[in-house]
Parts: structure tokens; C-alpha cells; sequence
């Protein structure tokens, strides 16, 4: 089955850089790359995601980037702002099978 | 909107009780979960249903059962609470699961067994 793992587990930037978070996963068959971010005290809330027919999505300053050939897809966040702060889970999966998520990240960001 | 409602937000139960989690959506989805995160280690499948009257085991189905009634609800029973079953419970909908509808989850219940 798909395993997906992802790194780093915490990440402190300050105010204004970037924020990266990488995660791969084992099934070459699946196809759909949600990324969730979850605030202390809330469910996981669906903030960008990706198929595997595009290689990069962008929304103001979230972006995902996708590699199918090394079997891993980032979640790149520019100019961080304190309200970033939470906790981002990556997931895989094909059509018709579970989501598998990763252990999350801990975003931290000073100001 | 409400989308996901889950009751209650939190509950500690002595070994042995039992309780029912509520879950109920108002965005008449056909796919239902229940989802079950522990401390580092991301969020765990423990059942689903693709409609009413259909439900299906995921990773972690040991200790619970659901029913699904109606597309709205769909409840995780505990009926023999366990330690090893303190943890935060999240339920999530999507349209369908076959092409990789986004899932909408509710803000969680969270659960303690002394």
C-alpha cells in the first residue's frame, strides 16, 4: 500500500521567507496530492492540491511542485506571515483508495 | 454553511464505557470518514462509507463501529472504551472518492479514557 513520508517534522522561519516542506510517497499509481493546514484546536483544512497531469500549482503564495519520476511533491509557502503558523499534512492517493497522510510539519513563524 | 458538525468537542470516559461520536454534513456528500490523530502521527482511517447503508473497514477499525442511516450521519461508536483509544477524532465528507474529490473535515472531538 502507499506510505508517505514527510520532512521536516518543525520549521521555524521568521516573518517574510520562505517555507518549504517535501514529502514522498511509494505508489507509483497515485495520482492526487492534497496538502492540508490545521490550526490549534480545528480539523485539517484542504489548502492546495495537485494531480499528477500538472508538475506545479499556484495560489498567491502557496505553491506545489511535483516530481513523478522521484515519487515527491513540495508545499512552498513565500513571504510567511505569523498567521502560517500551524500544523501542514501532506496526502496520497489514487481514485477509488484512502488518502494516506503524512505525519504533518510544525510550521512556526516569528515576526 | 455549516459543512462538518461533530459532537460533542470533548469527553473523558472511564475504561469499559461506551459513547457514541456524532458526525452530521450539510453538503449532502456521499462519502463519509472517520479519522482518529495521535500525537505525531498524522491522521488514521478507521472506518468509511461511499453512501447510506454502506460502510467499510480502513487502517484502524479495531474497537469502533459506524452505522450510516442517512446521507447526513454517520456516528463511531466505542463500546468498550480502552486507554489506547484517547485521541482526537476527526470526521471528513467528499462528493465521491473515485475522482479524488476533496475531503472537508469537522473540527474534531476530543477524547479521553481514564
Amino acid at each position: 500500500g502507499e506510505n508517505v513520508e514527510q520532512h521536516p517534522s518543525t520549521l521555524s522561519v521568521q516573518e517574510g521567507d520562505s517555507a518549504v516542506i517535501k514529502c514522498t510517497y511509494s505508489d507509483s499509481a497515485s495520482n492526487y496530492f492534497p496538502w492540508y493546514k490545521q490550526e490549534l484546536g480545528k480539523g485539517p483544512q484542504l489548502i492546495i492540491d495537485i494531480r499528477s497531469n500538472v508538475g506545479e500549482k499556484k495560489d498567491q503564495r502557496i505553491a506545489v511542485t511535483l516530481n513523478k519520476t522521484a515519487k515527491h511533491f513540495s508545499l512552498h509557502i513565500t513571504e510567511t506571515q505569523p498567521e502560517d503558523s500551524a500544523v501542514y499534512f501532506c496526502a496520497a492517493n489514487q481514485a477509488g483508495t484512502a488518502l494516506i497522510f503524512g505525519k504533518g510539519t510544525t510550521l512556526s513563524v516569528s515576526s | 454553511n455549516a459543512g462538518v458538525t461533530q459532537t460533542p468537542k470533548f469527553r473523558i470516559l472511564k475504561i469499559g464505557q461506551s459513547m457514541t461520536l456524532q458526525c452530521t454534513q450539510d453538503m449532502n456528500h456521499n462519502y463519509m470518514y472517520w479519522y482518529r490523530q495521535d500525537p505525531g502521527m498524522g491522521l488514521k482511517l478507521i472506518y468509511y462509507s461511499v453512501g447510506a447503508g454502506i460502510t467499510d473497514k480502513g487502517e484502524v477499525p479495531n474497537g469502533y463501529n459506524v452505522s450510516r442511516s442517512t446521507t447526513e450521519d454517520f456516528p463511531l461508536r466505542l463500546e468498550l472504551a480502552a486507554p489506547s483509544q484517547t485521541s482526537v477524532y476527526f470526521c471528513a465528507s467528499s462528493y465521491d472518492r473515485n475522482s479524488n474529490q476533496p475531503q472537508h473535515f469537522g473540527d474534531g472531538t476530543r477524547l479521553s479514557i481514564l
